[in-house]
């Protein structure tokens, strides 16, 4: 059973540029959400999409911006990256409707570095 | 916005030693969920609590779910060598409708097993 698997797991990136990151959620689950974690930090909650729609936005700018696909795989982009947004970026997946909705299957990550 | 505070930030411990960590928010949680992070990998999930004064046991690790729905604990019995890694507490309020998300983590508490 695959769980949650995100790409590239690593990047480097220089200012002004743009990112995409990309997340295959848990099999049977239909929710992704996504969440940045700075280093010595908890995760920050970015978006989450269901039914590739955002459902729910943290305090992130405009420039995060998500997609969401009918298989329920998706997708985090960063346009005009600044030096703050490198960190480790995760994918979590769940299900909407199981009591188990409120736990969250992550992903090892993407390390991203902007130069 | 809602904030954890975890404590300690980080614990050096004997091998067989207990631990207790703990974590409390600014306002109330549905749900309160412990993870545990290793280097290059995303959080794994310890033990979910659903209900106030709730108490539950995973194997050496025991948390409860504080009766003001604030805060929460995580005590680790005999601890062992591959106890090392970063703890995390995090809280969630149900969204609306049938999407549930947004958690909210606390900054991490690093522990350290010496053999």
């Amino acid at each position: 059973d695959a769980g949650v698997t995100q790409s590239p797991t690593h990047l480097i990136k220089t200012r002004g540029q743009q990112v995409t990151l990309r997340c295959s959620p848990k099999s049977g689950h239909d929710t992704v959400s996504w969440y940045q974690q700075a280093l010595g930090q908890g995760p920050q909650f970015i978006f989450q999409y269901y039914e590739e729609e955002e459902r729910q936005r943290g305090n992130f700018p405009d420039r995060f911006s998500g997609h969401q696909f009918p298989n329920y795989s998706s997708e985090l982009n960063v346009n005009a990256l600044l030096l703050g947004d490198s960190a480790l970026y995760l994918c979590a997946s769940s299900l909407v409707g199981s009591r188990g909705a409120n736990v969250l299957t992550f992903g090892a990550g993407s390390r991203l570095t902007v130069l | 916005g809602q904030q954890l505070n975890q404590s300690p930030q980080s614990m050096f411990i004997q091998e067989g030693e207990d631990v207790s960590m703990n974590c409390t928010s600014s306002s109330i949680f549905n749900t309160w969920l412990w993870y545990k992070q290793d280097p290059g990998e995303g959080p794994v999930l310890l033990i979910a609590l659903y209900k106030a004064g709730e108490l539950t046991s995973n194997g050496r690790l025991t948390a409860q779910f504080g009766i003001t729905r604030k805060d929460s604990f995580l005590n680790i019995s005999a601890s062992i060598p591959s106890d090392v890694g970063i703890y995390f507490c995090a809280g969630q309020l149900k969204a609306g409708g049938t999407s549930y998300g947004k958690l909210t983590f606390g900054q991490g508490t690093i522990l350290t097993v010496h053999p």
